[in-house]
């Protein structure tokens, strides 16, 4: 099974800063990733694809990188609607699909 | 739009059965892969179960194997999630997901209904 891991656990951003969040896979998993992102009492929604394709309609303020086994999203200028925590996902080595355990992005 | 609506949750007890159903519409659901995910109260996201267009091939999370059964019916729209011998770590809300054809990327999720396995 491949273990995502990301970090920080909490991020504390002031509004109209850049947050970068970071996730691990515990071994290779190509540009097979995705981030989802998670309000309180809504189901996830999915941002990045690819590693670093924006899914339809996603603002490109949103923006991901990484390959193999790093991976960043970031989000530039933060607005009020970013606060929430943000899901990355493996989809190369499956099943098990994983998830990271996600990173909480806070108003500072 | 896609929309998937689930529902069947609610609160049962321990060793006892329960089936969830997510209605789809929107899409062509016959010719998209579905999922189950599932999220315990304030902790992160696990995959449960996946199955195929024509519904062979379903896969499911070691922690479900055995005892949860994934099927859908394509002439309803539906897709269905069996749930028995409930554990109290079963406790979720459980959201149904269409996978981006073509790809293993999950798409649309449901607004998730509650589980809460409690004696």
């Amino acid at each position: 099974e491949t273990v995502m891991t990301q970090s920080p656990a909490t991020l504390s951003v002031s509004p109209g800063e850049r947050a970068t969040l970071s996730c691990r896979a515990s071994q290779s998993v190509s540009s097979n990733l995705a981030w989802y992102q998670q309000k309180p009492g809504q189901a996830p929604r999915l941002l990045i694809y690819g590693a670093s394709t924006r899914a339809t309609g996603i603002s490109a303020r949103f923006s991901g990188s990484g390959s193999g086994t790093e991976f960043t999203l970031t989000i530039s200028s933060l607005q009020s609607e970013d606060f929430a925590v943000y899901y990355c996902q493996q989809y190369n080595n499956w099943p098990p699909w994983t998830f990271g355990q996600g990173t909480k992005v806070e108003i500072k | 739009q896609v929309q998937l609506a689930e529902s069947g949750g609610g609160v049962v007890q321990p060793g006892r059965s329960l089936r969830l159903s997510c209605a789809a519409s929107g899409f062509t659901f016959s010719n998209y892969v579905m999922q189950w995910v599932r999220q315990a109260p304030g902790k992160g996201l696990e995959w449960v179960a996946v199955i195929s267009y024509d519904g062979s091939n379903p896969y499911y999370a070691d922690s479900v194997k055995g005892r949860f059964t994934i099927s859908r019916d394509n002439s309803k729209n539906t897709l269905y999630l069996q749930m028995n011998r409930l554990r109290a770590e079963d406790t979720a809300v459980y959201y149904c997901v269409n996978v981006v054809p073509g790809t293993a990327v999950f798409d649309y999720w449901g607004q998730g209904t509650l589980v809460t396995v409690s004696s």
